[in-house]
């Protein structure tokens, strides 16, 4: 039961260009989203996040868009820069856990070209 | 601040042995995870502690996967005995509370043979 969807194994783009990649949920009782940026050979780390109660938030050159109804997520990065490939990791939190467990996505993982 | 410490990096071990990886979250950081990631795939929470207390172990194969804290700060997990299907980087996290400030180690890789 994959709650979590990445649909897009990989994303190329060009130096500058604007990357966009996208998480589908099926999980009603998600009310918090975050994204994960991971490099090879290291752990996760934290990028941007999201609540339910809001349908964007934005750090900087990433941006994260959340369509409740379609039960999207997005990550937009501009302009992107070959610092930013890596691995992306779409997650979600239930407010049905008792704790702060997160369900991933598969990941996506992003090419730039310089 | 250091980061969340985890060893060995790597291990290979034959099925039906035992295995056990250790991790040092960062300094007062009440609440520590433990994930396993397999291959292709995204992270999956395999056990949760606040300070030294189980908060969520529903994910645990607990037939053969066991997970300790004690005294609240570094913990171990073991696998006992593996599986060819427990091939996987086995991440730790650790947050002040919780919240979802995760920090992540950079995991140790098993493979089982």
């Amino acid at each position: 039961d994959q709650q979590v969807k990445q649909n897009s194994p990989s994303l190329s783009v060009q130096e500058g260009r604007i990357s966009i990649l996208n998480c589908d949920y099926t999980n009603s009782m998600f009310d918090y989203f975050l994204w994960y940026k991971k490099y090879p050979a290291e752990g996760p780390t934290f990028l941007i996040s999201i609540s339910s109660i809001k349908d964007k938030n934005e750090d900087g050159r990433f941006t994260v868009f959340l369509n409740k109804s379609a039960k999207h997520l997005s990550l937009h990065i501009v302009p992107s820069q070959p610092g930013d490939s890596a691995v992306y990791f779409c997650a979600a939190r239930s407010k049905e856990t008792s704790g702060s467990r997160l369900t991933f996505g598969e990941g996506t993982q992003l090419t730039v070209n310089p | 601040e250091a980061g969340v410490a985890q060893s060995p990096r790597y291990k290979i071990i034959e099925k039906r042995q035992s295995v056990a990886f250790w991790c040092n979250p960062i300094s007062g950081h009440a609440t520590l995870y433990w994930y396993q990631q397999i291959l292709g795939q995204g992270p999956k929470l395999l056990i949760q502690f606040q300070n030294n207390g189980v908060v969520d172990d529903s994910q645990l194969p607990k037939d053969r996967f066991s997970a300790e804290r004690l005294k609240g700060v570094d913990s171990t997990l073991k696998i006992q005995p593996a599986k060819l299907e427990d091939s996987a980087v086995y991440l730790c996290a650790s947050s002040p509370d919780l919240n979802y400030g995760y920090t992540f180690g950079s995991g140790t890789r098993l493979t089982v043979v």
